[in-house]
């Protein structure tokens, strides 16, 4: 499986935009790329995704670098509830039907969020 | 609507018993995931459900874990001989479709494992 690779840890102000970066260049033609965060004592839960093209949803909007080798998670105004652990992962979308698509997470971004 | 559910929400046990882990996906769910995530780690892939079937389940780490889905809804993880090691939260994912990789996993909050 293709790796991503991210910075340990984060900090922003309340109220300002937060920009998360990701890493993964040796991703491959069929791969999405997909954000969860896991909020302290919580499973993780379901951010964003996409393939090629920029995408934005109610959370936060995904920005794919054009030769799609890397990746920003944007929060738009970060909040206290916004604290969490990022994880980027690949999810390759070209494999025959019984592998279930496992997700494979890394140690992901923690992010700090201050007043 | 009702989201995944996990129970107990913490479970101790002594080192060398046995323990059960429930899981309840969301209803209609085909998809149903099994990780462990140890204190500071990102979860780990344990096994895959695709209705009542098992398909995957290289990331079990011995034979003393085993899961099981009689009738493709409900979950159960079952951990024979527990040892220190074992000590993890145990999540449970679910996905309304099979190997469609933009479908989101949608994840209980887990159960807190404590071997003493």
């Amino acid at each position: 499986d293709a790796k991503t690779t991210q910075p340990n840890s984060m900090e922003s102000n309340e109220e300002e935009p937060v920009h998360l970066p990701c890493n993964h260049s040796t991703i491959s033609g069929t791969d999405y790329i997909h954000w969860y965060r896991q909020l302290p004592s919580q499973g993780p839960e379901y951010v964003i995704h996409g393939l090629t093209s920029n995408v934005n949803n109610r959370m936060a909007s995904l920005a794919i670098a054009e030769d799609r080798k890397s990746s920003t998670l944007i929060l738009h105004r970060a909040t206290l509830r916004d604290a969490a652990v990022y994880y980027c992962i690949l999810r390759d979308g070209g494999r025959p039907t019984g592998g279930g698509n496992k997700l494979t997470f890394g140690t992901g971004t923690q992010l700090k969020v201050e007043l | 609507g009702a989201g995944v559910s996990q129970s107990p929400r913490y479970k101790v046990a002594k080192r060398g018993q046995d323990v059960a882990l429930r899981c309840d996906p969301i209803s209609g769910h085909v998809s149903l995931f099994w990780y462990q995530q140890a204190l500071g780690q990102g979860p780990e892939f344990l096994t895959y459900f695709q209705n009542e079937a098992q398909l995957d389940k290289s990331g079990l780490p011995s034979d003393r874990f085993f899961a099981e889905r009689p009738e493709g809804s409900v979950s159960t993880l079952k951990i024979q001989r527990t040892q220190q090691e074992d000590s993890a939260v145990y999540l449970c994912a679910s996905s309304p479709k099979d190997t469609v990789s933009n479908q989101p996993q949608h994840f209980g909050d887990g159960t807190r494992l404590s071997i003493l």
